[in-house]
């Protein structure tokens, strides 16, 4: 029962450099999330998409760019990587998507991304 | 103002100890609250979630919300090592997932 499954858990980057976080969930989620994680900031939503074909802009969408690749994949690029990129990303998954009610969301372990 | 606001610790307590980890939120439409458990290097995972007023108990875990005040708490008795981790409140909200900040808990053997 794998989950939600990112890869890699560890990068380093150079600044400028680009780079694609991959995402995948086996639980037939509909919508798949973006989140970064920074001390004394908390969970911030990057993008998000609801359901296949389509994806929206969170919180702090930019320097990024997103792909819902089918039902099971989302990822996450970045262009041309800055310090400020610099945090822990994490991906989730939900059943319904939207802010419905009572969803739950299923994380990944994340991904500790270094921009130098 | 934040729409939901934690004090993110640390919080240091001995084991055995009841803990008590609390949040306020702003918008009183909000009606489902969560708890999330976080160890290090780890995702989030859901503790418990409980809707509207009141308190919703498993095994030594104890959620509660209070909408007239609009504050969320989690009681933890018996704490035990294994529980020291960040324990985030949150909220579906009306369209999107709004979470606190995370108070990051250790339990001393």
């Amino acid at each position: 029962n794998a989950g939600v499954t990112q890869t890699p858990k560890f990068q380093v980057l150079k600044t400028g450099q680009s780079m694609t976080l991959q995402c995948a969930q086996d639980m037939n989620h509909n919508s798949m999330y973006w989140y970064r994680q920074d001390p004394g900031m908390g969970l911030r939503l990057i993008y998000y998409s609801a359901s296949e074909g389509t994806t929206d802009k969170g919180e702090v969408p930019n320097g990024y760019n997103v792909s819902r690749l089918n039902k099971r994949e989302f990822s996450l690029r970045l262009e041309s990587a800055a310090p400020s990129q610099t945090s822990v990303y994490f991906c989730a998954s939900s059943e319904a998507g939207g802010g419905a009610t009572n969803e739950k969301l299923f994380f990944g372990s994340g991904t500790q991304l270094s921009v130098l | 103002q934040k729409e939901v606001e934690q004090d993110p610790g640390p919080l240091s307590v001995p084991e055995g100890a009841i803990v008590s980890l609390n949040c306020t939120y702003s918008n009183s439409a909000f009606q489902y609250f969560m708890w999330y458990r976080q160890y290090s290097r780890k995702g989030p995972e859901l503790l418990m979630y409980t809707y509207s007023s009141g308190n919703k108990e498993d095994g030594r875990f104890t959620a509660q919300v209070d909408k007239s005040s609009k504050y969320i708490s989690l009681f933890i008795r018996d704490s035990q090592p294994s529980d020291s981790a960040t324990y985030l409140c949150a909220t579906p909200g009306t369209y999107k997932y709004i979470f606190g900040t995370g108070t990051r808990l250790k339990v001393l053997a």
